[in-house]
C-alpha cells in the first residue's frame, strides 16, 4: 500500500537555527514527490516537484532532496515567518491518486 | 488573477441538512479535487473529475455528491447521509490527472451541529 510518513510531527526552532523535515514513503513506483506549505486556515501552497533519486529544488531558506525512499525539507536559517505546517505528497507511477502525509509543523521563535 | 476559489470560507448547518460547498478554478485546470482535512491526518480524497462530465469517487466518498457540469466549476454536496460531516474541505484543481502538482483554494471550514 502506498504510504507517506513525515517526522517529526512538531519542531521548534529559534531563529537562525537550521534544521530538517523527513519524509518517508513507500510507493510502487514514484511518479512525482511534491512539498506544500500550509498556513493556519488556509490551503496549502505548492512549493516544489521532485521526479527523481539525487533532484534537489531550492527556493529563498528552503531546498528539497529527494532519494529512493526518503525527502528532506531543509530550512536553513529560519525566520518567524516560515512557521507553518509542510506537507509532503506522493503519486505513483501507473497511479492517479496523490498521496499526502499528516505534515511538520513548524514553529520558529524570534 | 489566476487562482481557485472556494466559498464560503465558513458555513454552519444543523444535521439532517444537506449543504453545497462552491469551487471554481480559472487556471484552465482540466483536473479537479475535492479532500477533506482533520487534525492530525493527511488530506483525504472525497472526489475527482479529470473531464467535464466525469468524476470518480475517492477513498471516502460515502455522504457526498458532485457534479461537473463546467470545466471551471466543481461544487461538492455534502448530504445528511455524512456521518461526522465537520471538517476543513479543500477543493483543488491540476493540469491533468498524472505527475502535476495540485493548486489548492483557500478552503471551507463546516460545522454541523
Amino acid at each position: 500500500e502506498d504510504q507517506v510518513t513525515q517526522s517529526p510531527e512538531a519542531l521548534r526552532l529559534q531563529e537562525g537555527e537550521s534544521s530538517s523535515l523527513n519524509c518517508s514513503y513507500t510507493v510502487s513506483g514514484l511518479r512525482g514527490l511534491f512539498w506544500y506549505r500550509q498556513d493556519p486556515g488556509k490551503g496549502p501552497e505548492f512549493l516544489f516537484t521532485l521526479y527523481s533519486a539525487g533532484e534537489e529544488k531550492e527556493k529563498e531558506r528552503l531546498k528539497a532532496t529527494l532519494t529512493k525512499k526518503e525527502s528532506f525539507l531543509h530550512i536553513t536559517a529560519p525566520k518567524p515567518e516560515d512557521s507553518a505546517t509542510y506537507l509532503c505528497a506522493v503519486q505513483a507511477a501507473g497511479g492517479f491518486k496523490t498521496i499526502f502525509g499528516a505534515g511538520t509543523r513548524l514553529f520558529v521563535k524570534a | 488573477d489566476g487562482g481557485i476559489t472556494q466559498s464560503p470560507k465558513y458555513l454552519f448547518r444543523k444535521e439532517g441538512q444537506n449543504v453545497t460547498l462552491s469551487c471554481e478554478q480559472n487556471l484552465n485546470h482540466d483536473a479537479m479535487y475535492w479532500y477533506r482535512q482533520d487534525p492530525g491526518q493527511g488530506l483525504r480524497l472525497i472526489y475527482y473529475s479529470q473531464i467535464v462530465n466525469d468524476f470518480q469517487k475517492g477513498d471516502i466518498a460515502e455522504g457526498y455528491s458532485v457534479s461537473r457540469e463546467k470545466k471551471e466549476s466543481f461544487p461538492l454536496t455534502v448530504t445528511s447521509a455524512q456521518k461526522n460531516p465537520t471538517a476543513f474541505y479543500l477543493c483543488a484543481s491540476s493540469r491533468g490527472p498524472q505527475s502535476y502538482e495540485q493548486y489548492f483554494g483557500p478552503g471551507t471550514r463546516l460545522t454541523v451541529t
